[in-house]
């Protein structure tokens, strides 16, 4: 059982259009994560929400902490080919899960993202 | 600042041979490091905590003795893949956790290593 769940896994799109990645779990989270990694490279954070209901910007990306810190999500306004990646939602051990886990990060499925010129 | 590097970038070996990657944090001192696992176009999969000083945490599947871990100093950790098969052959990256307090911590990554067991 995959304890966050992203989608789409896969997203083709022209230049210009606009997009969002879901990142979703049962379980609340203190924080959530988002990387984006090109072929052969190590992830790169993003972004980190921390706050139930926190919107952060990044120029054309927006990200979203769900109220119940439970999901979140990745918005980007026209798309460019420089977005394209594997875009990767992250988060520490869910609340009350403690012990030895302190520290580790759960990583959802990815979204591949190919943005067409 | 928060720069993570690994060594080598990628390796092609032959079947039954260690390789030992080193991954090392260049500009701040990192009490733990984390090993990961990635096939192309899948997630990362944890393989190993690592703690100076201290014995490695591995995941549940991951063969201790065929994935040995060494974090010998507060700036390097080694992963050593020991008599490589090609089921071996995967893109190995490294992690160098910031920061103490579990809300807002953050893990810096290395560029990866990627090994090809012929």
């Amino acid at each position: 059982t995959q304890l966050l769940e992203q989608s789409p896994q896969f997203l083709s799109i022209q230049e210009g259009e606009n997009l969002t990645v879901y990142c979703n779990s049962s379980s609340v989270f203190s924080s959530l994560q988002w990387y984006r990694q090109e072929p052969g490279e190590g992830p790169v954070l993003l972004v980190t929400v921390v706050t139930g209901g926190e919107v952060k910007k990044l120029k054309r990306l927006t990200f979203q902490f769900g109220d119940a810190r439970k999901d979140s999500s990745l918005h980007i306004t026209a798309a460019q080919p420089g977005d394209t990646g594997l875009y990767l939602c992250a988060g520490p051990p869910p609340m009350g899960a403690g012990g030895t886990s302190y520290g580790k990060l759960t990583f959802g499925q990815g979204t591949i993202l190919t943005v067409h010129p | 600042g928060a720069v993570v590097s690994q060594h080598p970038s990628w390796v092609i070996c032959k079947s039954g041979t260690s390789v030992k990657i080193e991954c090392r944090s260049l500009d701040f001192q990192a009490t733990t490091m984390f090993w990961y696992r990635q096939f192309p176009k899948q997630s990362l999969m944890l393989m190993a905590t690592s703690n100076e000083g201290s014995k490695a945490t591995y995941e549940q599947g991951v063969e201790k003795d065929k994935f040995l871990i060494n974090h010998a100093s507060l700036t390097l950790s080694t992963l050593t893949v020991t008599s490589a098969h090609p089921e071996d052959s995967s893109f190995y990256i490294c992690s160098a956790r910031v920061g103490f307090r579990v809300r807002g911590q953050t893990q810096y990554f290395g560029p990866g290593t990627r090994l090809l067991v012929l």
